[in-house]
């Protein structure tokens, strides 16, 4: 089956600053990548996703890049804000999505 | 415009007893998950309803654990003889599967403690 793999565990950064966190996967079959976003008490929430026909998809302050050959994809927010704050999911699934592989998730902190 | 509905939110039950958690998926969605979430943990894929086609119960980590789905909308988790390493949050996912939406629709979750 598939596993993704997410880093860091634990990202701290300044207000103002950008953050990167890395998935890999390890099934070569896998076509749709989704990120989620789960503040803390709620429910995780699908916040940008890419297919594997594109390398790159951006949406305002945040973007995800796609690297099909490595099988790596990655999430990137720019000019954080502390409402970013929260643990960030990211998994991978292909063509019949039984089953959605999510990674260990990051927890983004934005220092104020 | 409800969404994904899940009760109870919280279930605190002693080892050995039984417990079911109910997920109310959104009208229409034909696909529902459900996942665990074990504290600071990622999400652990239990089973996986789409239509009227077999469940995948791949994750489901032991026989205590099954599911249903009853006329391809309401679904039931049950853990029999419930042990404490089963306590966690219990989130249940709902996506419509159709063109170019696969979103998942995730609930608020069951806390599930076992004392």
């Amino acid at each position: 089956g598939e596993n993704v793999e997410q880093h860091p565990s634990t990202l701290s950064v300044q207000e103002g600053d950008s953050a990167v966190i890395k998935c890999t996967y390890s099934d070569s079959a896998s076509n749709y990548f989704p990120w989620y976003k789960q503040e803390l008490g709620k429910r995780p929430q699908l916040i940008i996703d890419i297919r594997s026909n594109v390398g790159e998809k951006k949406d305002q302050r945040i973007a995800v890049t796609l690297n099909k050959t490595a099988k790596h994809f990655s999430l990137h927010i720019t000019e954080t804000q502390p409402e970013d704050s929260a643990v960030y999911f990211c998994a991978a699934t292909w063509w019949n999505f039984n089953k959605f592989y999510f990674g260990s998730g990051t927890k983004l902190n934005v220092k104020p | 415009g409800a969404g994904v509905s899940q009760s109870p939110s919280n279930k605190v039950t002693e080892k050995g007893k039984d417990v079911e958690l109910r997920c109310d998926p959104i009208s229409g969605h034909t696909a529902l998950y459900w996942y665990r979430q074990s504290l600071g943990q990622g999400l652990e894929f239990l089973i996986y309803f789409q239509g009227n086609s077999a469940p995948d119960k791949s994750g489901l980590p032991s026989d205590r654990f099954s599911a249903e789905r009853t006329g391809g909308s309401v679904s039931t988790l049950t853990i029999q003889r419930t042990q404490q390493e089963d306590s966690a949050v219990y989130l249940c996912a709902s996506s419509p599967l159709t063109g170019e939406n696969e979103k998942l629709f995730f609930g608020s979750g069951t806390q599930l403690s076992v004392l």
